[in-house]
């Protein structure tokens, strides 16, 4: 099964914008796509976006729409997230996800690692 | 958005019985339900999709019933490796949304 393997943890000053990578180890990246999941500290998971390489264009949370930027990179079986306007709140694990099936709509599996972003003034 | 509701928000059972936890949908959300188990610092792991379906190398003892607003994750007999902080998620409608989780506790 391919391994997703996302990028270290992040240290960002408020306002500013992170991009965390995930990449498929092992093999190339799925056709069912890469979703980002995050969750802050002692909190439950929030759906961010996803995206399926083969379709083209991601897809966003009306909560992320705006802030968030998922691009594909097949060359390097890598899937980018680019979170901008960093606030406080954003402090919390990014994961990346692959998706049970070629819709957008699934379950997720496997899970990258995670990335820790830590948003502070 | 579709909220998820997950009840009990923790639950105390005792290693070898059965735990039954709970999600209810505010709206219907067809079979397109999943439930995940996370261990304190660790990734989540998928158990099931598409309501009762076991996703790979999960054991039997974890099993998933429910339709439209209603879902029910069932651990039929509890392993000490079984307490952790389930989610169920809804990938019927968008944006899909998670619960906010069951933590089952030894008793």
């Amino acid at each position: 099964q391919v391994q997703l393997v996302q990028s270290g943890s992040e240290v960002k000053k408020i306002g500013s914008s992170v991009r965390v990578s995930c990449k498929a180890s092992g093999g190339s990246l799925s056709k069912y796509g890469v979703r980002w999941v995050r969750q802050a500290p002692g909190q439950g998971l929030e759906w961010m976006g996803g995206i399926i390489p083969s379709f083209g264009s991601a897809n966003y949370a009306p909560k992320f729409q705006g802030r968030v930027t998922i691009v594909a990179d097949e060359e390097t079986n890598s899937i980018y997230m680019e979170l901008s306007g960093l606030r406080s709140e954003d402090t919390a694990m990014y994961y990346c996800a692959e998706g049970t099936s070629t819709r957008m709509l699934s379950g997720l599996d496997p899970w990258g690692q995670g990335t820790l972003v830590t948003v502070s003034s | 958005e579709v909220v998820l509701t997950q009840s009990p928000a923790t639950l105390y059972v005792s290693p070898g019985e059965r735990a039954t936890l709970s999600c209810r949908a505010s709206q219907s959300v067809s079979d397109n339900i999943a439930w995940y188990q996370q261990h304190p610092g660790q990734v989540p792991r998928l158990l099931i999709y598409s309501e009762s379906t076991r996703a790979a190398g999960i054991p039997a003892r974890f099993s998933g019933s429910g339709s439209g607003t209603e879902f029910t994750l069932t651990i039929s007999s509890l392993q000490s490796e079984d307490f952790a902080v389930y989610y169920c998620q809804q990938y019927d409608k968008w944006p899909p949304t998670f619960g906010q989780g069951t933590r089952l506790e030894i008793k």
